[in-house]
C-alpha cells in the first residue's frame, strides 16, 4: 500500500506557482520522498527527491517539513504542458521498490 | 542514451493467445521494474529484477504471466493465455542500483509503455 496521502485534484492558473502537498505521517528515517509525474499517454517521469532537506532542481522545489511528515512539490512557473497527473512516494533508497498511490491530478487553466 | 525502449507499443491479440512483450534497459542500468496501469487499479508493480535476477514477484497476478531477463540489458514479460481482464498499458524501468560505500537507488527512467488489449 502507498504510504502518502493527496488530493485527487487540483487546477493551478498558467504562470503561477503550483504547490502539490502531500502527507506522509508514518515515514520512517531513512526512507525518501520521491516526486513523479506521468503525463497523458507517457510513462511516469522522475522530478525530484529528497530526504530531510529541501532540495531544488530544473524542474521542481521539493519542501520537506521539519517532522517529515509532509511535503510540498513547487512548480515555480507552471505551463500547460505541466498538467499531468503528480505522484508522491515514500522509498527506502536501498529498495528498489516504487510503489505509487493514485496521486494528485493537476490542471494548468490557461 | 535512446532510454528505455519497449515493444510493440500496441498489441491487439484474442483471449487465449500468447502475448510477448519486450524491454530493453538504458545501457547500465542493472534494476529493472515491470508495472501495469489500469483506471480501476492505477499503476501497479508485477515484478522487479536487480542485477537479473528477480528479487520480487509478489505483484504477478497468477501464473499466466511470467518475466526473464535473458541477458543485462533486456526483459520479456509472457502472457499464457491472455485474458480480457489482462488489457491495459504495460511499462517497465529501469534504474541504476549502486553498492559503492552504501546500498543507493536512483531514479527510475520508465518506457512508454504498451498498450494490450485483449479481446
Amino acid at each position: 500500500d502507498a504510504k502518502t496521502t493527496q488530493p485527487p485534484s487540483m487546477d493551478c492558473a498558467e504562470g503561477r506557482a503550483a504547490n502539490l502537498p502531500c502527507n506522509h505521517s508514518t515515514i520512517s528515517g531513512n526512507e525518501y520522498v520521491y516526486w513523479y509525474r506521468q503525463i497523458h499517454s507517457q510513462g511516469p517521469q522522475y522530478i525530484i527527491h529528497g530526504l530531510k532537506n529541501n532540495e531544488t532542481n530544473e524542474m521542481a522545489s521539493l519542501i520537506i517539513t521539519e517532522d517529515r511528515k509532509s511535503s510540498t512539490l513547487i512548480l515555480p512557473h507552471a505551463t500547460l504542458r505541466d498538467t499531468a497527473v503528480y505522484y508522491c512516494i515514500v522509498r527506502l533508497d536501498r529498495d528498489d521498490k516504487i510503489i505509487f498511490g493514485k496521486g494528485t491530478r493537476l490542471h494548468i487553466l490557461p | 542514451d535512446a532510454g528505455v525502449i519497449q515493444s510493440p507499443r500496441h498489441e491487439v491479440t484474442e483471449m487465449g493467445q500468447e502475448v510477448t512483450l519486450r524491454c530493453k534497459l538504458i545501457s547500465g542500468h542493472n534494476s529493472l521494474f515491470w508495472y501495469r496501469q489500469t483506471m480501476m487499479r492505477g499503476l501497479e508493480l508485477l515484478i522487479y529484477f536487480n542485477n537479473n535476477v528477480p528479487i520480487d514477484d509478489s505483484g504477478m497476478p497468477e501464473d499466466r504471466f511470467s518475466a526473464k531477463m535473458p541477458n543485462a540489458s533486456f526483459s520479456t514479460l509472457k502472457i499464457q493465455p491472455s485474458e480480457p481482464r489482462d488489457s491495459a498499458v504495460y511499462f517497465c524501468a529501469s534504474s541504476l542500483y549502486r553498492q559503492i560505500f552504501q546500498l543507493m537507488n536512483t531514479e527510475a527512467f520508465f518506457g512508454q509503455g504498451t498498450r494490450l488489449t485483449v479481446v
